[in-house]
């Protein structure tokens, strides 16, 4: 139980354009959901916390209007990387935490999407 | 969110019992401590959580002193493929709105 999927697992794109990135949860119901990006060797910096029904969070310094995210239902977040460049090519991770066990603190982690913007 | 410390990396070979030490002087008293464990272009997986004493799964121990300022993953004879970065993460359970913040992690080699 509790498994996220995220698709694609790896895109490249050429720079300008914009990429999409989907996150579910599989067997369960998720009302918030985060994502990150990794840079090599670094941690996972959290960019934003993905609200079901309503706008996301974005954390300090993350542009909203570069990585916009839409948590339409209760099983999927998406995450658009718009006018995308090099600098963007990163690591990008979903988490998703059960709606039904939001009493404790824990969060399902997807395997990630490997983004490269040539 | 409570601040965590751990050591950049730890070096054991095959068949030993790695012991993992996290600092985290300014925990809050509902906060719980977890573990994670990620692979190489892997998303991380959950390892173990706790928020006093002892807590042991099939997987890890982990080890919370009274004081609950730190926190010790203990990881039984371990294997190659336990290769891996470890985070320690403090937080509050509960709130929907509850975010993780992942400190610089442990990088931990496993050499046979």
């Amino acid at each position: 139980g509790a498994v996220v999927s995220q698709h694609p697992s790896r895109v490249i794109c050429k720079s300008g354009t914009s990429v999409k990135i989907e996150c579910r949860s599989l067997d369960f119901q998720a009302t918030t959901m985060f994502w990150y990006r990794q840079f090599p060797k670094k941690s996972l910096m959290l960019m934003a916390t993905s609200n079901e029904g309503s706008k996301a969070t974005y954390e300090q310094g993350v542009e909203k209007d570069k990585f916009l995210i839409n948590h339409a239902s209760l099983t999927l977040s998406t995450l658009t990387v718009t006018s995308a460049h090099p600098e963007d090519s990163s690591f990008y991770i979903c988490s998703a935490r059960d709606r039904k066990r939001e009493g404790y603190n824990e969060q399902f982690f997807g395997p990630g999407t490997r983004l490269t913007v040539l | 969110l409570a601040k965590t410390t751990q050591p950049i990396s730890m070096d054991s070979y095959e068949g030993q019992e790695v012991n993992i030490t996290c600092s985290h002087n300014n925990i809050a008293t509902n906060d719980y401590i977890t573990w994670y464990q990620q692979f190489p272009s892997q998303g991380p997986r959950f390892i173990i959580q706790g928020y006093k004493t002892k807590v042991t799964n099939e997987v890890a121990s982990l080890f919370i002193p009274a004081d609950r300022k730190s926190s010790t993953l203990s990881l039984p004879r371990v294997s190659l493929s336990d290769t891996a970065v470890y985070y320690c993460l403090v937080g509050p359970p509960g709130s929907s709105a509850s975010k993780i913040i992942f400190g610089s992690g442990t990088r931990l080699s496993i050499r046979p």
